[in-house]
C-alpha cells in the first residue's frame, strides 16, 4: 500500500519552455503533498506544501509564479515549472500523506521522482 | 538554523560489519518526530526507521536500530552486518509537532555509504 507515482520520471526540455510534473497517490487519497528539490549529492529542499482543494504554500525563496502547483483531486498534485531555464535542472520528488495512518510509523510516501535538464 | 546535522558526509565500511551513522537535532518542540530514508543511486526515498519523542525505547526494525539519546538531542542509525545493497545516501529528518500533525520534514545533510567487500 501507499504507493506514490510520477510522470514522468526523466524529462529535457529547451530553456523558455514549461514542464508538468505529475504526482499522484495510487491507492489512498492524500490531501497534502509536498514538492521537494535536490540537487546532486546535496538533500532534498522542500520548495511547497500542496493542499487539496486550497492554494498551494511556498518555502521562502521559492517563486511561487516560477513553480505552478495545482492540487485539484485527492490523488493527484502536479507542480509546473514555468519558462524554465538551466539552473531549474534538478531532481524533483513529491510526497504524500496518508491521513488514515495506516501504514505504521512512516508519514510521508515519496515517489519516484523526476529527473529535469533544461537545455 | 540548521534543524538536523549530519556531520559525516561519507563514510566506507566493510561487508558484515555494523556501521553507525549520527544524526544530532534541534527543536524547542517536546513533540517531533526522527526518521531515517535511504536514497539508492536510483533516487528513490526508503522509509527505514522511526523514533518518536516521546517513546520510551530505542526503534528497531530488522538490521536498522536507531540510538535515541534525547537529553544529547541526538538519533543516530545503526546498521548491523552491512550488506553491499546498503551502499546509498542516508538521511536523517525531523517532523515538528505529535504524531499525525502531518508537518513538513527537515532534512540533513546525508552521508553517503559505500560497502565494500
Amino acid at each position: 500500500g501507499a504507493v506514490v507515482s510520477q510522470h514522468p520520471s526523466r524529462v529535457i526540455c529547451k530553456s523558455g519552455t514549461s514542464v508538468k510534473i505529475e504526482c499522484r497517490s495510487l491507492d489512498f487519497q492524500a490531501t497534502t503533498m509536498f514538492w521537494y528539490r535536490q540537487f546532486p549529492k546535496q538533500s532534498l529542499m522542500l520548495m511547497a506544501t500542496s493542499n487539496e482543494g486550497s492554494k498551494a504554500t511556498y518555502e521562502q525563496g521559492v517563486e511561487k509564479d516560477k513553480f505552478l502547483i495545482n492540487h485539484a483531486s485527492l490523488t493527484l498534485s502536479t507542480l509546473t515549472v514555468t519558462s524554465a531555464h538551466p539552473e531549474d535542472s534538478s531532481f524533483y520528488i513529491c510526497s504524500a500523506i496518508d491521513i488514515t495512518g495506516g501504514q505504521g510509523d512512516n508519514e510521508q510516501f515519496f515517489g519516484p521522482g523526476t529527473r529535469l535538464t533544461v537545455l | 538554523a540548521q534543524k538536523i546535522t549530519q556531520t559525516q558526509p561519507g563514510m566506507f565500511v566493510q561487508e558484515k560489519e555494523a556501521v553507525t551513522l549520527d544524526c544530532t537535532y534541534d527543536t524547542s518542540d517536546p513533540s517531533y518526530g526522527l526518521f531515517w530514508y535511504k536514497q539508492p543511486s536510483s533516487g528513490e526515498m526508503i522509509f527505514l526507521i522511526y523514533q518518536g519523542s516521546y517513546d520510551q525505547q530505542n526503534a528497531t526494525e530488522g538490521r536498522y536500530s536507531l540510538n535515541f539519546q534525547k537529553a544529547r538531542k541526538s538519533a543516530n542509525l545503526v546498521i548491523s552486518a552491512s550488506q553491499l545493497g546498503d551502499s546509498a545516501m542516508y538521511f536523517c529528518a525531523m517532523r515538528e509537532g505529535p504524531p499525525r500533525s502531518w508537518g513538513k520534514l527537515q532534512f540533513g545533510a546525508g552521508t553517503q555509504v559505500v560497502v565494500t567487500p
